[in-house]
């Protein structure tokens, strides 16, 4: 069994300012780790994945996560925020099957 | 075309009123999966296709009912429903079932009077 741990519920973030979203995942296999972001009244839309390679992983808009094995982490950050950043993100797990296991979710508030 | 379209993007509906969510995409993706989210809350599966079969129902009463007619369509038809299931109705698709991305329509909104 897989569950996700998002660290932090809400992040009130300056524009311009560096924001970190907290993700740690337990699971007793080899996971495939994603973000998502949905904006207000909006779908999912992926942000970035770890498959396999490279634990730095870059993805849209800036965003980039580093995987870390060993403290079960996939943590989110962007150098510089936008206020259009203002959205809840999601982090996701999915072992090698169908389905995929979705963290609480953090509400990013990024005011001027 | 990397779309996933909803349609409508908002329904209200009475408590014995039949109704049908619809979902399209044409990327070739041959798993669909239905997913509900409440405010606030992260997505709930409910249904996978895989190649235009029903292969996971993750306990979903029998007042939703899925649909696969073809590769690039999914319904997900409403009867009966209570004003708890309220909710976005999300739909998604990937190339395969399995540990791949999935791509997110915008979702419907979903009221029960």
């Amino acid at each position: 069994a897989q569950s996700v741990t998002q660290l932090d519920s809400q992040v009130p973030v300056f524009e311009e300012a560096p924001v970190e979203l907290r993700c740690n995942y337990s699971s007793s296999v080899s996971v495939y780790l994603f973000w998502y972001v949905q904006y207000p009244n909006q779908g999912l839309q992926l942000l970035l994945k770890y498959l396999s390679g490279s634990t730095l992983v870059k993805g849209i808009n800036g965003f980039e996560a580093e995987f870390n094995k060993s403290q079960t982490s996939f943590h989110l950050r962007k150098p510089s925020v936008h206020i259009s950043d203002t959205a809840e993100y999601f982090c996701a797990v999915s072992p090698n099957d169908y389905k995929l296991s979705f963290g609480a979710g953090t509400t990013v508030t990024v005011r001027a | 075309d990397t779309e996933v379209t909803q349609t409508p993007k908002h329904l209200v509906m009475g408590m014995t009123n039949k109704k049908s969510l619809k979902c399209e995409q044409h990327m070739g993706h041959r798993a669909m999966y239905w997913y509900k989210q409440k405010a606030k809350k992260p997505p709930e599966l409910m249904f996978v296709y895989s190649y235009e079969k029903l292969s996971i129902n993750e306990s979903v009463p029998s007042r939703f009912s899925p649909e696969c007619p073809n590769s690039s369509l999914l319904n997900l038809h409403l009867h009966a429903l209570q004003p708890e299931d309220s909710a976005l109705y999300l739909c998604a698709s990937s190339q395969v079932m399995g540990p791949t991305e999935a791509f997110f329509g915008q979702g419907t909104r979903l009221t029960v009077v």
